[in-house]
């Protein structure tokens, strides 16, 4: 059956350090991916997408991910994490075939100072 | 364009009375989704609309929940009666085009229904 894991429910890093969310998905056809962000009290603001292409996209607030399709993974990452990026993160994915969004439990990130 | 715009941004009501959280997409924009979140059931979409109609509602959780689209800058989901575990918040998000088109999420309603 169709779904996304985030493994991580919560990551605790410091400031400066890089960070890397985990996503993966089931399901044998490529999806369209999402990374959203949820800052506390907030809605969720896309991040980043893969369509197709080069599988290495290039969001918002500098974060980047990697689909490998091997894996059936879109990780999350940013090489120096500020404290303002302490929110929420959310995978989703879109198959045609299915014609619906699958969003992540979310992984909520803690920034240390 | 001032974005996804919700109301109320919080609401707080007694079990049994009927709830009504409202939605103004972004001009333009064609679809309209609504999704819960909770703690428990995380990010759950309860109906999508393309074009002012209802195309998926299987999320819904029960005929208490219903949601209406009458024209295409605005759209409405009524709790009746509403129940304490209807308390979540709720998000609406429009996009242009289908649903794997990027949703732009209003502040939510957060619901507490005592």
């Amino acid at each position: 059956a169709q779904s996304v894991t985030q493994p991580d429910i919560h990551i605790t890093v410091s400031e400066g350090a890089s960070l890397e969310l985990r996503c993966n998905y089931s399901y044998g056809a490529t999806p369209y991916l999402f990374w959203y962000v949820q800052s506390p009290g907030q809605g969720l603001q896309l991040l980043l997408k893969y369509f197709s292409g080069d599988t290495l996209v290039q969001g918002i607030k500098g974060f980047e991910a990697e689909f490998k399709r091997s894996q059936s993974s879109f990780n999350l990452r940013k090489p120096s994490v500020h404290w303002s990026d302490a929110a929420e993160y959310f995978c989703a994915v879109y198959w045609d075939n299915f014609n619906k969004f699958y969003f992540g439990s979310g992984t909520k990130l803690n920034v240390k100072p | 364009d001032a974005g996804v715009i919700q109301s109320p941004r919080h609401e707080v009501t007694e079990m049994g009375q009927e709830v009504t959280l409202r939605c103004k997409p972004i001009s333009g924009h064609n679809s309209l989704f609504w999704y819960r979140q909770t703690m428990m059931r995380g990010l759950e979409l309860l109906i999508y609309f393309n074009n002012n109609v209802p195309i998926d509602d299987s999320g819904m959780p029960e005929d208490r929940f219903s949601a209406k689209m009458p024209n295409a800058s605005f759209s409405t989901l009524k709790i009746q009666p509403s129940e304490p575990r209807d308390s979540a918040v709720y998000f609406c998000a429009s996009s242009l085009g289908g649903r794997n088109n990027e949703q732009f999420f209003g502040p939510g309603t957060r619901l507490t229904v005592l």
